[in-house]
């Protein structure tokens, strides 16, 4: 199975701040690559897929980009609905997931 | 509005068998592949089986092979994963969700639904 190594586990941040979360896949996914947003007790909820395309009704604070097989997700300016746990996801084969990262109020 | 609504789950002994249901509605329920995920604390987001739109291609993790079975009914859209021989390593929460059109990835998941593997 092809691994994503996501990072940081968590991160501590202000209202405001930019925000980065990486990930890094064992081998080449060429951009099958997707992250998602969940909130306590809630569903997954797709944000970015094929690395850096913007997912219907998904706020253009965020964004998405490749290199190689490092992966970025970027909040460009982080608002109080914002806080929750990101989880990176491959498809480039069987899906496997980061680990996620929880973006906690500083 | 789509929608994905999981039932079925709650607590099973090691051994036993437990059957979830996924009902869909707010899209075309025939035109999409679907998927079976569980989340535990401990190992995160797995996935657990897939299955194409009229149900004729079927695939399941290493860890649920030969123990779970998904099936769907476009009719009643409606998916389900029929889990035997439960282990305490299954217990999680399940999500069923909708595979994007072109997409490759799920864009819509269902709540979670708590199945729990314990004497």
């Amino acid at each position: 199975d092809i691994q994503m190594t996501q990072s940081p586990s968590t991160l501590s941040a202000s209202v405001g701040d930019r925000v980065t979360i990486t990930c890094r896949a064992s081998q080449s996914i060429a951009s099958w690559l997707a992250w998602f947003q969940q909130k306590p007790g809630k569903a997954p909820k797709l944000l970015i897929h094929k690395a850096s395309t913007l997912q219907s009704g998904v706020p253009s604070r965020f964004s998405g980009s490749a290199s190689g097989t490092e992966f970025t997700l970027t909040i460009s300016s982080l608002q109080p609905d914002d806080f929750a746990t990101y989880f990176c996801q491959q498809y480039s084969g069987s899906w496997t997931f980061g680990q996620g990262t929880k973006v906690e109020i500083k | 509005e789509v929608q994905l609504v999981a039932s079925g789950g709650g607590l099973v002994k090691p051994g036993g068998s437990l059957r979830l249901s996924c009902a869909a509605s707010g899209f075309i329920f025939s035109g999409y592949s679907m998927n079976w995920l569980r989340q535990t604390p401990e190992k995160g987001l797995e996935w657990v089986s897939s299955i194409s739109l009229r149900g004729d291609y079927i695939s399941y993790s290493d860890s649920v092979k030969g123990r779970f079975t998904t099936s769907r009914d476009n009719a009643k859209k409606s998916l389900s994963l029929q889990m035997n021989s439960l282990r305490g390593e299954d217990t999680a929460v399940y999500f069923c969700a909708r595979e994007g059109a072109d997409m490759g990835t799920s864009d819509y998941w269902g709540q979670g639904i708590l199945v729990t593997v314990s004497s």
